[in-house]
């Protein structure tokens, strides 16, 4: 079984700053991660995924995350935030040998102010 | 041209009713999936299902049941609604394999009253 945790539920940031939203899990085989995004009444769009290879996974709109494997982290980063960026975030796993049943976070909020 | 449909988008019923929202996907995938997330915005999976197999969440009451008429649409039916039951149902597609990135729908938000 697997599970994940995203360890804020809310997180407020100012325009142009960074932010890094943070993300651990625990399994008992190897998985796949992914962040996904849900804008406001929306369904969720994939932001990036790390499958194997290079830890540094870079996505869409200027976001990015690094898979540290002996901390089980896979923390979402990205430079300088806009308006639009507000939106819930899910960090996602699902096991390699067993399809894609996502297994998600319970998410968390950014809020960018102008 | 929409990936994965849901249909209704909002559906407000009864408790004791019985009810069915349908999902169709073009993306030629080969495996379709059913979502729950209840008012705290948590995501949990319900089904899984392809042509040869069909995987669920031992959590989910029996009332739910997933039908796929073909490999492109896989409906959710709800039987004896109950009041907990009201939360955004779901729906997404993948291809499986390597590529395990999963298309969603828009989801159906439901409410029993």
């Amino acid at each position: 079984a697997q599970s994940v945790t995203q360890l804020d539920s809310q997180v407020p940031v100012f325009e142009e700053a960074p932010v890094e939203l943070r993300c651990n899990y625990s399994s008992s085989v190897s998985v796949y991660l992914f962040w996904y995004v849900q804008y406001p009444n929306q369904g969720l769009q994939l932001l990036l995924k790390y499958l194997s290879g290079s830890t540094l996974v870079k996505g869409i709109n200027g976001f990015e995350a690094e898979f540290n494997k002996s901390q089980t982290s896979f923390h979402l980063r990205k430079p300088s935030v806009h308006i639009s960026d507000t939106a819930e975030y899910f960090c996602a796993v699902s096991p390699n040998n067993a399809g894609n049943m996502l297994t998600f976070g319970g998410g968390t909020r950014l809020m960018v102010k102008p | 041209d929409t990936a994965v449909s849901q249909t209704p988008k909002y559906l407000v019923t009864q408790m004791g009713n019985d009810k069915s929202i349908k999902c169709e996907q073009n993306l030629g995938h080969d495996t379709m999936y059913w979502y729950k997330q209840d008012s705290k915005k948590f995501l949990k999976i319900m089904f899984s299902y392809n042509n040869k197999e069909l995987i669920i969440n031992e959590t989910v009451p029996n009332r739910f049941s997933p039908k796929s008429p073909d490999k492109a649409h896989l409906n959710l039916h709800i039987n004896s609604l109950e009041l907990g039951d009201s939360a955004v149902y779901f729906c997404a597609s993948s291809s499986g394999g390597m590529n395990t990135e999963a298309f969603f729908g828009q989801g159906t938000r439901l409410t029993v009253v």
